[in-house]
């Protein structure tokens, strides 16, 4: 079955500290991955997406994550930190067995603090 | 957020009753879905459209029913049957998908319903 897992329920990090939210993904052949983030009582606003070419993709706001096939892995990175980037993340995978429908299978997500 | 509106922001429910959730985007998509978000499940499918007068189940199309007469439009009822429908609602769309499609979800803002 296709899935996508965010292992960290919560991740904690000091302004200005390098953040790194982590993602795992099973699915058949290549995958197409996307990061999204939802700030409390918004909608989801999209980030980066990996579809084929440079492992690392560079996204909004800062953010970047790195594809890695092996690990079959797709980790959200930032640098440094604010404390604007508090917020849930969302990880997301499409669905290849969706009939040629753009159905993807989203992580449960990871809370993101950033501590001044 | 911008191009896709839900209204309302809050929607209070008596148990029984069916309401009606707005979903309207001027970006020109084809495609529209509807999505349930519940604390620490992430988002599932409920519906999802392609084209206008057509509509597919998603995960978790039990309780609830759509229409698509517009391509702008894609309003989501729950119906009385929905046993549990407390929850935050949150609509996307996308360029149409066709074969191997790499398009992005663009969300609205949401709409939290609560069932009293």
């Amino acid at each position: 079955a296709q899935s996508v897992a965010q292992p960290e329920d919560q991740v904690n990090v000091a302004e200005g500290n390098p953040l790194t939210v982590k993602c795992t993904y099973s699915v058949s052949g290549n995958p197409y991955l996307f990061w999204y983030v939802q700030y409390p009582n918004r909608g989801l606003q999209f980030l980066l997406k990996y579809i084929t070419g440079d492992n690392l993709v560079k996204g909004s706001y800062g953010f970047e994550a790195e594809f890695n096939k092996s690990q079959t892995s797709f980790h959200l990175k930032k640098p440094s930190a604010l404390v604007s980037d508090s917020a849930l993340y969302f990880c997301a995978v499409r669905d290849m067995f969706s009939g040629g429908y753009n159905k993807l299978i989203f992580g449960a997500g990871t809370r993101l603090a950033v501590h001044p | 957020d911008g191009g896709i509106t839900q209204s309302p922001k809050y929607l209070f429910r008596k148990e029984g009753q069916n309401v009606t959730l707005s979903c309207e985007q001027n970006l020109n998509h084809d495609a529209m879905y509807w999505y349930r978000q519940d604390p620490g499940q992430g988002l599932r499918l409920i519906y999802y459209s392609q084209i206008v007068n057509d509509f597919q189940k998603g995960d978790i199309a039990e309780g609830y029913s759509v229409s698509r007469e517009k391509k702008e439009s894609f309003p989501l009822t729950v119906t009385s049957a929905q046993k549990n429908p407390t929850a935050f609602y949150l609509c996307a769309s996308s360029i149409l998908a066709g074969g191997p499609s790499t398009d992005t979800q663009y969300f609205g803002p949401g709409t939290r319903l609560t069932v009293l």
